[in-house]
């Protein structure tokens, strides 16, 4: 089951502008993680904000959460060519003992 | 240094024939996890454990198996049961058991191919 829909599927940009992807997701959860992903290598975490959270900054990474919206956005500002890459959010439901189940993700372009 | 290591990273396989995938880690996590991945999809979760000795069925386990004999190594086993298994594995570890799920570590993958 995939609790997690990113948006866009795609995103091309140019260097120096944002990039925004959302999340949205069906049941009640205790944090949202988002990962990134390079081409043909393992995820690495970027960030975790938990439910009780609304924003959350880690340095050019901004995410916000509405569990009102059962939503999540992922902004990088002044995006580099480096940041081309898969970007995915993985939730944990609140009800349960469940691993964190991961969205389809935003596949990044950023043009130098 | 500490993380965690996939082996081979590149498995070529005739159908039929059952393929070991190997995941080890010297972060001396609890929980170890094992995702599959498609390509333009997300990662869906073939099987998890919490502790030594157990292991639990994630959404698509059929045609896998997998054992926790010990705290630093979950391999999974690609069985001829699979109809589909060309992909890429993804296993992954975290320092904490599912009640309070945290950070997930990811090795490099292993990328299955059958011929």
């Amino acid at each position: 089951s995939q609790q997690g829909e990113e948006d866009p599927q795609a995103l091309s940009i140019q260097e120096g502008e944002n990039a925004t992807m959302n999340c949205s997701y069906k049941t009640s959860i205790n944090n949202l993680q988002w990962y990134r992903q390079n081409s043909g290598r393992g995820l690495v975490h970027l960030i975790l904000i938990r439910s009780n959270e609304r924003e959350k900054h880690s340095g050019r990474l901004r995410v916000t959460l509405d569990t009102s919206k059962k939503s999540s956005s992922l902004l990088i500002t002044a995006s580099r060519a480096a940041d081309t890459a898969s970007y995915f959010c993985a939730t944990d439901a609140s009800a349960g003992n469940t691993p964190l189940v991961f969205g389809k993700g935003t596949r990044l372009s950023v043009i130098a | 240094d500490g993380g965690i290591t996939q082996s081979p990273k590149y498995l070529f396989r005739k159908e039929g024939q059952n393929v070991t995938l190997s995941c080890e880690q010297n972060l001396n996590h609890d929980a170890m996890y094992w995702y599959r991945q498609d390509p333009g999809q997300g990662l869906r979760l073939i099987y998890y454990s919490q502790i030594v000795n157990d292991f639990q069925k994630g959404d698509i386990a059929e045609g896998y198996s997998v054992s926790r004999e010990k705290k630093e190594s979950f391999p999974l086993t690609v069985t001829s049961a699979q109809k589909n298994p060309t992909a890429f594995y993804l296993c992954a570890s975290s320092p904490i058991r599912i009640t309070n799920t945290g950070e997930l570590f990811f090795g490099e993958g292993s990328r299955l191919t059958v011929l």
